[in-house]
């Protein structure tokens, strides 16, 4: 079956530490996304890639970051500059162009100890 | 700038009622108008989209129509039932080379028996 999977369900940090949330697709789609979902808000974007070996900022990139070495995989890194990282990160594929449909993993829940 | 604006939650109703949620938005050009879906502890899903003025959308007895001359995008069941209780989110695709998304706030919807 094709899909999105992210890894793990849920993920602590403790104070300090950097944590890698893992975006896995086999979808053989381009562009690939990562959102931040709090709570009585939208999803707001942090990364995005739409090729292999390029990425883009997003509008809440401060305290992450990414990479995109395989097609198939989009990891974000919660580093120890984001200061209030509990939240639900979504992450996302889509054919690269505009008005495609993105289709999303099932998330994964990070909370700070 | 583009952004998208949907009526506040909770909305609760009674299993077999009408069911509206308000979506307006700004955008610049033409954009793509999605609704995307949202059950407890999981990633969204696509219910809909229209990608030109005067499309509509129709998935599972939900229906959207895209108005360009009061740039809205309202969502509406006939008949809902207590399986459709989740969150429901507005977006649009903004023009230009990317697919990004952006997000209304979300609307929590409570079908009651």
């Amino acid at each position: 079956d094709g899909g999105i999977t992210q890894s793990p369900k849920y993920l602590f940090r403790k104070e300090g530490q950097n944590v890698t949330l893992s975006c896995e697709q086999n979808l053989n789609h381009d562009a690939m996304y990562w959102y931040r979902q709090d709570p009585g808000q939208g999803l707001r974007l942090i990364y995005y890639s739409q090729i292999v070996n390029d990425f883009q900022k997003g509008d809440i990139a401060e305290g992450y970051s990414v990479s995109r070495e395989k097609k198939e995989s989009f990891p974000l890194t919660v580093t120890s500059a984001q200061k209030n990282p509990t939240a639900f990160y979504l992450c996302a594929s889509s054919i690269r162009d505009r008005g495609e449909t993105q289709y999303f993993g099932p998330g994964t829940r990070l909370l700070v100890l | 700038g583009n952004s998208v604006t949907q009526m506040e939650g909770p909305v609760t109703l009674s299993e077999e009622a009408f069911l509206t949620i308000n979506c307006t938005y700004t955008a610049t050009g033409y954009p793509s108008l999605f609704w995307y879906v949202q059950y407890p502890g999981e990633g969204l899903q696509l219910l809909l989209k229209a990608t030109k003025a005067d499309d509509k959308g129709s998935n599972k007895g939900f229906e959207a129509t895209y108005r360009k001359e009061t740039t809205s995008f309202h969502l509406e069941k006939g008949s809902v039932q207590v399986s459709d209780s989740a969150v429901y989110f507005c977006a649009l695709s903004v023009g230009g080379a990317t697919n990004k998304l952006i997000f209304g706030t979300g609307t929590l919807l409570a079908v009651q028996p």
